[in-house]
């Protein structure tokens, strides 16, 4: 079955510690997203990408990083300068632009600082 | 930045009874969506509504869309314990397809 894959569920950091979150698609979507996710605050959007070795800042990039070096896979890396990053962090990808599919999400990834 | 705002941030209803909520949002855009996130996981689509439409349905959900007053509204009608869950609404300001979410409505459905 087509979907998307985040892993790990669980992830702890240390403060100064580098962590990288991995996000896979089997869905052949062009276009990828990182949300994060805090208690009655809503998504908001970290990275975006809408092809393969490219990509956009989105209204909270500082202290994050990605990659698309593949159409499947999209990582994100949450450096140390993210000063709080304690969260849930979601994987989004879509199909054509303005074609109506909407997002598909993946389970996300619950990160917490240590 | 938070483009869509939901109202309430919470209801609570029984079995059987129609749940309605609302979106609000600040500038143009080409289509709105609604989202459903059971606790602790990845969010679901469950219906799409262009700029152009007024009124959509899927099974138990009816959506409208008011342009002029940049306001959408999901109802779920005759709710179920599984309805239990929060619902975003999240809209597509440009034709990037970069959505922006709201804060979202808990619903909870008592048995």
């Amino acid at each position: 079955d087509g979907g998307i894959t985040q892993s790990p569920k669980y992830l702890f950091r240390k403060e100064g510690q580098n962590v990288t979150l991995s996000c896979e698609q089997n869905l052949n979507h062009d276009a990828m997203y990182w949300y994060r996710q805090d208690p009655g605050q809503g998504l908001r959007l970290i990275y975006y990408s809408q092809i393969v070795n490219d990509f956009q800042k989105g209204d909270i990039a500082e202290g994050y990083s990605v990659s698309r070096e593949k159409k499947e896979s999209f990582p994100l890396t949450v450096t140390s300068a993210q000063k709080n990053p304690t969260a849930f962090y979601l994987c989004a990808s879509s199909g054509r632009q303005g074609a109506g599919y909407g997002y598909t999400f993946g389970s996300g990834t619950r990160l917490t600082v240590v | 930045s938070q483009q869509g705002e939901e109202d309430p941030q919470a209801l609570s209803i029984q079995e059987g009874e129609n749940a309605t909520m609302n979106c609000s949002y600040k500038t143009s855009i080409n289509n709105l969506q609604w989202y459903r996130q059971n606790s602790g996981r990845g969010l679901v689509h469950l219906i799409l509504i262009r700029s152009n439409e007024r009124e959509k349905h899927s099974g138990r959900l009816r959506v409208t869309l008011d342009t002029s007053k940049k306001s959408s509204s999901l109802l779920i009608t005759a709710s179920r314990a599984a309805d239990t869950a929060s619902y975003f609404c999240a809209t597509d300001p440009d034709s990037w397809g970069k959505l922006q979410f709201g804060a979202g409505t808990q619903v909870v459905v008592t048995p």
